[in-house]
Parts: structure tokens; sequence; C-alpha cells
């Protein structure tokens, strides 16, 4: 099965700050990756899918790239709103496995 | 809008069933794959299991394959999953997710979950 490596699994910054969060599939996966954001006892929510395709409704600070095996989410300007924990899932074939997270924090 | 509702959550004994349901509105139901994920307590999110929109086809996580089975009735609009010999391992929150494509893709909308606690 392929495996989903996110890092860091942890990391703390500002506001304001431009925070980079990489999620590594083992084999590649073309484009089949889905980020979500996870905020403390919520529900997770899609924030991108196909990689970089923004779902409706999420603010356009974020943004992801990549394709193959090397993938990032990117928060342009990070907000107080935006902690949470970030997952990234590959869904090109099951199982649909999703990274170990990413939490972030405000500095 | 789109709802999805869980129940059947509970406190059960290890080796016991359980079987959780999810009522979906809003949405063309028989037009879309429907997921279960699982999230143990302060853990990762684990998919668990998917359904095509026919039904015919499901795929499971190695964790739960073998006891767990996902099924769906396109006339109720719901989506099940029977929980058999379960294990301390299992106790996660549950949550029903649809899928963006009708055959599985990534959970678009999620419910608010059903939580299950496997303890004697």
């Amino acid at each position: 099965d392929i495996q989903m490596t996110q890092s860091p699994s942890s990391l703390s910054a500002s506001v304001g700050d431009r925070v980079t969060i990489t999620c590594r599939a083992s084999q590649g996966i073309n484009n089949y990756l889905a980020w979500y954001q996870q905020k403390p006892g919520k529900v997770p929510k899609l924030l991108i899918y196909a990689a970089s395709t923004l779902q409706s409704g999420v603010p356009s600070r974020f943004s992801g790239s990549g394709s193959g095996t090397d993938f990032t989410l990117t928060i342009s300007s990070l907000q107080p709103e935006d902690v949470a924990t970030y997952y990234c899932q590959k869904y090109n074939s099951d199982p649909l496995t999703f990274g170990g997270g990413t939490k972030v924090e405000i500095k | 809008q789109v709802q999805l509702v869980e129940s059947g959550g509970g406190v059960v004994q290890p080796g016991r069933s359980l079987r959780l349901s999810c009522a979906a509105s809003g949405f063309s139901f028989n037009t879309y794959a429907m997921h279960w994920v699982r999230q143990a307590p302060g853990k990762g999110l684990e998919w668990v299991a998917v359904t095509s929109y026919d039904g015919n086809k499901e795929y499971y996580a190695d964790s739960v394959k073998g006891r767990f089975t996902i099924s769906r009735d396109n006339s109720k609009n719901t989506v099940n999953l029977q929980m058999n010999s379960l294990r301390g391992e299992d106790t996660a929150m549950y949550y029903c997710a649809r899928g963006i494509w009708s055959s599985s893709g990534c959970p678009d909308y999620w419910g608010q979950g059903t939580l299950v606690t496997v303890s004697s």
C-alpha cells in the first residue's frame, strides 16, 4: 500500500507568516491528493482536491501544488482562525490513506 | 444543503457487534460514493471503507477487512457500517462522508460523527 508522509508534524508561526506543509507519497499518485483542515473539536473540512483545486468557500490564502509523489499546502498569510491540524489524503485508489497530520499553532 | 447525520454509536464489549447508520439529505444520494472515516481519541484520521453510488463496489482498510461491512440503501438515503468482532483499537469517532465521485474520490462533506467505545 502507498504510504503518505507529512512534514513537519507540528509548527508554530506568527500571524501573517507564510506557512508550508509537505506531503510525500511512497509511490506516484498523479494529482489525486486532497488536503483537509480540522480545527480543535470540529469535523474535518475539505480545503483542496486534485492537488491544487480550491474547494468552494475556502479562502484564497490557501493553495496547493504538486504531482506524482510530492505535494505542498501553503497558507500565504497565517491567520488566527487557521489554527488547526491539516491532513493530506490520497484518493487514486484504495486504501484512501491519510497522512499523519500537521498541527499548526500561532507563535 | 448537504446533511449527513450518523447514529448508532455507543459502548460495546470486545468481540461484540455494532451497526452504525448515516442519514443523508440535500443531494442526489444515489449518484455519490459514501465513505466511513474514523478518528481514535487524540489521533489522526483513518479511512475505513467506501461504497460506490450503486453499492456494487466496496473497499476496506486492511485494519477492518473481514470484520466490517459497508452497505447502502438508496431508497432510504442511508449508508450503514456493520462492525463485528470489535476490538479496543476500534474505539473512535466514526464519520460518514460523501465522496466527490460516484465510485469513490476524496470525501467533501462530513457528518458530525458518532462515538464508538469498545470496552469491557
